[in-house]
Protein backbone atom coordinates (compact mmCIF):
# COMPACT_ATOMS: atom_id res chain seq x y z
CA UNK A 1 0.00 0.00 0.00
CA UNK A 2 1.37 2.91 -1.77
CA UNK A 3 -0.51 5.37 0.97
CA UNK A 4 -1.89 7.10 -1.87
CA UNK A 5 -5.88 6.81 -2.30
CA UNK A 6 -8.26 7.11 -5.43
CA UNK A 7 -11.88 6.76 -5.91
CA UNK A 8 -13.67 5.51 -7.45
CA UNK A 9 -12.35 2.08 -8.12
CA UNK A 10 -14.19 2.29 -11.83
CA UNK A 11 -16.21 4.44 -13.56
CA UNK A 12 -18.58 3.63 -15.78
CA UNK A 13 -20.20 6.71 -18.25
CA UNK A 14 -21.82 7.76 -21.55
CA UNK A 15 -20.20 9.94 -23.96
CA UNK A 16 -20.86 13.35 -23.64
CA UNK A 17 -21.24 13.37 -19.45
CA UNK A 18 -18.14 14.82 -16.98
CA UNK A 19 -17.01 12.67 -14.33
CA UNK A 20 -14.71 13.63 -11.44
CA UNK A 21 -11.63 11.62 -10.17
CA UNK A 22 -10.60 11.56 -6.51
CA UNK A 23 -6.86 11.84 -5.18
CA UNK A 24 -5.78 11.87 -1.65
CA UNK A 25 -2.02 11.88 -1.36
CA UNK A 26 0.39 10.95 1.22
CA UNK A 27 0.19 12.32 4.10
CA UNK A 28 2.98 15.23 4.12
CA UNK A 29 2.82 15.07 0.51
CA UNK A 30 2.64 18.12 -1.38
CA UNK A 31 3.16 17.15 -4.84
CA UNK A 32 0.40 15.53 -6.60
CA UNK A 33 1.02 14.36 -10.21
CA UNK A 34 -2.12 12.80 -12.81
CA UNK A 35 -1.40 10.20 -15.20
CA UNK A 36 -3.28 8.35 -17.89
CA UNK A 37 -2.96 4.67 -18.84
CA UNK A 38 -4.24 3.69 -22.56
CA UNK A 39 -3.57 0.64 -24.41
CA UNK A 40 -2.56 2.67 -27.48
CA UNK A 41 -0.60 6.24 -25.24
CA UNK A 42 1.12 4.30 -22.32
CA UNK A 43 1.64 5.98 -19.21
CA UNK A 44 1.06 10.00 -19.90
CA UNK A 45 1.82 12.79 -17.43
CA UNK A 46 -1.39 15.23 -17.83
CA UNK A 47 -0.31 17.33 -14.97
CA UNK A 48 0.96 18.33 -11.55
CA UNK A 49 0.12 20.32 -8.65
CA UNK A 50 1.97 21.70 -5.63
CA UNK A 51 0.88 23.10 -2.41
CA UNK A 52 -2.49 24.10 -4.13
CA UNK A 53 -1.00 25.88 -7.53
CA UNK A 54 -0.79 23.96 -10.68
CA UNK A 55 2.72 23.06 -11.32
CA UNK A 56 2.98 21.78 -14.63
CA UNK A 57 1.00 20.85 -17.60
CA UNK A 58 1.93 17.74 -19.82
CA UNK A 59 -0.55 16.23 -22.27
CA UNK A 60 -3.86 17.22 -20.96
CA UNK A 61 -6.90 17.96 -23.07
CA UNK A 62 -8.97 21.28 -23.19
CA UNK A 63 -11.49 19.27 -21.57
CA UNK A 64 -9.99 17.96 -18.97
CA UNK A 65 -9.01 20.27 -15.35
CA UNK A 66 -7.96 19.63 -12.11
CA UNK A 67 -7.30 21.47 -8.96
CA UNK A 68 -5.89 20.71 -5.13
CA UNK A 69 -7.65 22.04 -2.28
CA UNK A 70 -6.22 23.37 0.97
CA UNK A 71 -6.11 19.91 2.56
CA UNK A 72 -3.72 18.65 -0.20
CA UNK A 73 -6.35 16.04 -1.85
CA UNK A 74 -6.60 16.91 -5.76
CA UNK A 75 -9.51 16.09 -8.47
CA UNK A 76 -9.57 15.48 -11.64
CA UNK A 77 -12.34 16.54 -13.87
CA UNK A 78 -13.32 14.99 -17.09
CA UNK A 79 -15.55 16.70 -19.56
CA UNK A 80 -17.75 16.13 -22.56
CA UNK A 81 -16.54 12.57 -22.53
CA UNK A 82 -15.51 10.52 -25.70
CA UNK A 83 -14.69 6.77 -26.46
CA UNK A 84 -10.95 7.45 -25.98
CA UNK A 85 -10.75 8.27 -22.97
CA UNK A 86 -11.61 5.19 -21.76
CA UNK A 87 -7.95 4.76 -19.85
CA UNK A 88 -6.31 3.99 -16.29
CA UNK A 89 -6.16 7.29 -14.79
CA UNK A 90 -3.27 7.52 -11.55
CA UNK A 91 -2.79 9.73 -9.16
CA UNK A 92 1.02 10.12 -7.64
CA UNK A 93 2.34 11.73 -4.84
CA UNK A 94 5.64 12.72 -3.68
CA UNK A 95 7.34 15.41 -0.11
CA UNK A 96 8.27 18.16 -2.45
CA UNK A 97 8.79 19.21 -6.06
CA UNK A 98 12.09 17.69 -6.50
CA UNK A 99 13.68 15.72 -9.14
CA UNK A 100 15.68 13.26 -7.17
CA UNK A 101 11.42 12.97 -4.81
CA UNK A 102 10.29 9.64 -5.36
CA UNK A 103 6.85 9.38 -6.91
CA UNK A 104 4.33 6.96 -5.54
CA UNK A 105 1.12 6.05 -7.21
CA UNK A 106 -2.42 5.09 -6.10
CA UNK A 107 -4.21 2.14 -7.21
CA UNK A 108 -6.03 4.46 -9.99
CA UNK A 109 -9.51 4.59 -11.59
CA UNK A 110 -10.53 2.75 -14.01
CA UNK A 111 -12.50 4.72 -16.81
CA UNK A 112 -15.06 2.97 -19.18
CA UNK A 113 -16.63 5.49 -21.62
CA UNK A 114 -19.58 3.35 -23.88
CA UNK B 1 13.85 16.29 -25.65
CA UNK B 2 13.91 13.95 -23.05
CA UNK B 3 13.12 10.12 -23.01
CA UNK B 4 13.32 6.51 -22.50
CA UNK B 5 13.07 3.17 -24.45
CA UNK B 6 12.43 -0.04 -23.46
CA UNK B 7 13.70 -2.22 -26.28
CA UNK B 8 11.40 -5.48 -25.55
CA UNK B 9 8.06 -5.68 -25.38
CA UNK B 10 8.57 -9.32 -22.99
CA UNK B 11 10.96 -10.77 -21.43
CA UNK B 12 10.80 -14.45 -20.58
CA UNK B 13 12.86 -16.56 -17.86
CA UNK B 14 12.56 -19.54 -15.87
CA UNK B 15 12.28 -19.86 -12.37
CA UNK B 16 15.77 -19.27 -10.49
CA UNK B 17 17.16 -18.06 -13.55
CA UNK B 18 19.04 -14.12 -13.49
CA UNK B 19 16.92 -11.88 -15.66
CA UNK B 20 17.62 -8.75 -16.68
CA UNK B 21 14.99 -5.86 -18.05
CA UNK B 22 16.37 -3.41 -20.52
CA UNK B 23 15.73 0.23 -20.08
CA UNK B 24 17.83 3.26 -22.34
CA UNK B 25 17.51 6.74 -21.65
CA UNK B 26 18.29 10.02 -23.86
CA UNK B 27 18.43 13.62 -21.28
CA UNK B 28 19.67 16.91 -22.10
CA UNK B 29 21.01 16.97 -18.28
CA UNK B 30 21.76 14.54 -15.22
CA UNK B 31 19.19 11.77 -15.64
CA UNK B 32 17.19 10.72 -12.75
CA UNK B 33 16.15 7.01 -13.38
CA UNK B 34 13.07 4.91 -11.86
CA UNK B 35 11.90 1.89 -12.08
CA UNK B 36 8.33 0.79 -11.25
CA UNK B 37 6.13 -2.39 -11.49
CA UNK B 38 2.60 -3.17 -11.88
CA UNK B 39 0.77 -6.14 -11.70
CA UNK B 40 -2.46 -6.49 -12.97
CA UNK B 41 -5.51 -4.52 -11.89
CA UNK B 42 -3.10 -2.60 -9.81
CA UNK B 43 -0.90 0.41 -9.22
CA UNK B 44 2.74 1.42 -9.87
CA UNK B 45 4.78 0.45 -7.14
CA UNK B 46 8.23 2.14 -6.71
CA UNK B 47 11.26 -0.46 -7.02
CA UNK B 48 14.24 1.92 -7.30
CA UNK B 49 15.97 4.85 -8.30
CA UNK B 50 18.91 5.99 -9.26
CA UNK B 51 20.43 9.92 -8.29
CA UNK B 52 24.00 9.91 -8.31
CA UNK B 53 26.52 8.22 -6.77
CA UNK B 54 27.36 4.17 -6.75
CA UNK B 55 26.12 3.12 -10.56
CA UNK B 56 24.21 0.04 -9.67
CA UNK B 57 21.29 0.48 -7.24
CA UNK B 58 19.43 -1.73 -5.02
CA UNK B 59 15.98 -1.68 -4.48
CA UNK B 60 12.83 -3.90 -3.22
CA UNK B 61 11.94 -7.69 -3.79
CA UNK B 62 15.82 -8.21 -4.49
CA UNK B 63 15.88 -6.20 -7.44
CA UNK B 64 18.84 -4.19 -8.60
CA UNK B 65 20.02 -1.86 -11.51
CA UNK B 66 22.87 -0.57 -13.20
CA UNK B 67 23.21 2.77 -14.30
CA UNK B 68 25.75 2.90 -17.36
CA UNK B 69 26.11 6.36 -18.39
CA UNK B 70 28.48 5.85 -21.82
CA UNK B 71 25.63 3.78 -22.58
CA UNK B 72 22.80 5.36 -21.41
CA UNK B 73 21.24 2.41 -20.26
CA UNK B 74 19.60 1.31 -16.58
CA UNK B 75 19.12 -2.28 -16.90
CA UNK B 76 17.05 -3.77 -14.34
CA UNK B 77 18.63 -7.35 -12.56
CA UNK B 78 17.52 -9.76 -10.27
CA UNK B 79 19.95 -12.84 -9.45
CA UNK B 80 17.23 -15.53 -9.59
CA UNK B 81 13.58 -14.53 -10.88
CA UNK B 82 10.85 -15.82 -9.40
CA UNK B 83 7.26 -16.70 -10.77
CA UNK B 84 5.89 -13.91 -8.64
CA UNK B 85 7.83 -11.28 -10.47
CA UNK B 86 5.78 -12.11 -13.22
CA UNK B 87 4.32 -8.26 -14.20
CA UNK B 88 4.69 -5.29 -16.19
CA UNK B 89 8.05 -3.55 -15.69
CA UNK B 90 8.01 0.38 -16.56
CA UNK B 91 11.55 2.38 -16.65
CA UNK B 92 10.73 6.07 -16.09
CA UNK B 93 13.10 9.13 -16.71
CA UNK B 94 12.58 12.90 -14.95
CA UNK B 95 11.67 15.44 -17.22
CA UNK B 96 14.25 18.13 -17.11
CA UNK B 97 13.29 19.85 -19.65
CA UNK B 98 9.60 21.23 -18.87
CA UNK B 99 8.32 22.84 -15.96
CA UNK B 100 7.70 20.67 -12.65
CA UNK B 101 8.80 17.61 -12.36
CA UNK B 102 6.92 15.00 -14.30
CA UNK B 103 8.04 10.94 -15.22
CA UNK B 104 8.31 10.61 -18.23
CA UNK B 105 8.16 6.49 -18.87
CA UNK B 106 8.90 3.60 -21.55
CA UNK B 107 6.51 1.51 -22.89
CA UNK B 108 6.45 -1.03 -20.54
CA UNK B 109 8.31 -4.78 -20.92
CA UNK B 110 6.29 -7.84 -19.58
CA UNK B 111 8.27 -9.89 -17.20
CA UNK B 112 6.69 -13.16 -17.77
CA UNK B 113 8.74 -15.88 -14.95
CA UNK B 114 7.89 -19.73 -15.44
CA UNK B 115 8.17 -22.30 -13.12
Amino acid sequence: DSGVTQTPKHLITATGQRVTLRCSPRSGDLSVYWYQQSLDQGLQFLIQYYNGEERAKGNILERFSAQQFPDLHSELNLSSLELGDSALYFCASSVRDSFTDTQYFGPGTRLTVL
Amino acid sequence: AQSVAQPEDQVNVAEGNPLTVKCTYSVSGNPYLFWYVQYPNRGLQFLLKYITGDNLVKGSYGFEAEFNKSQTSFHLKKPSALVSDSALYFCAVRDTDQAGTALIFGKGTTLSVSS
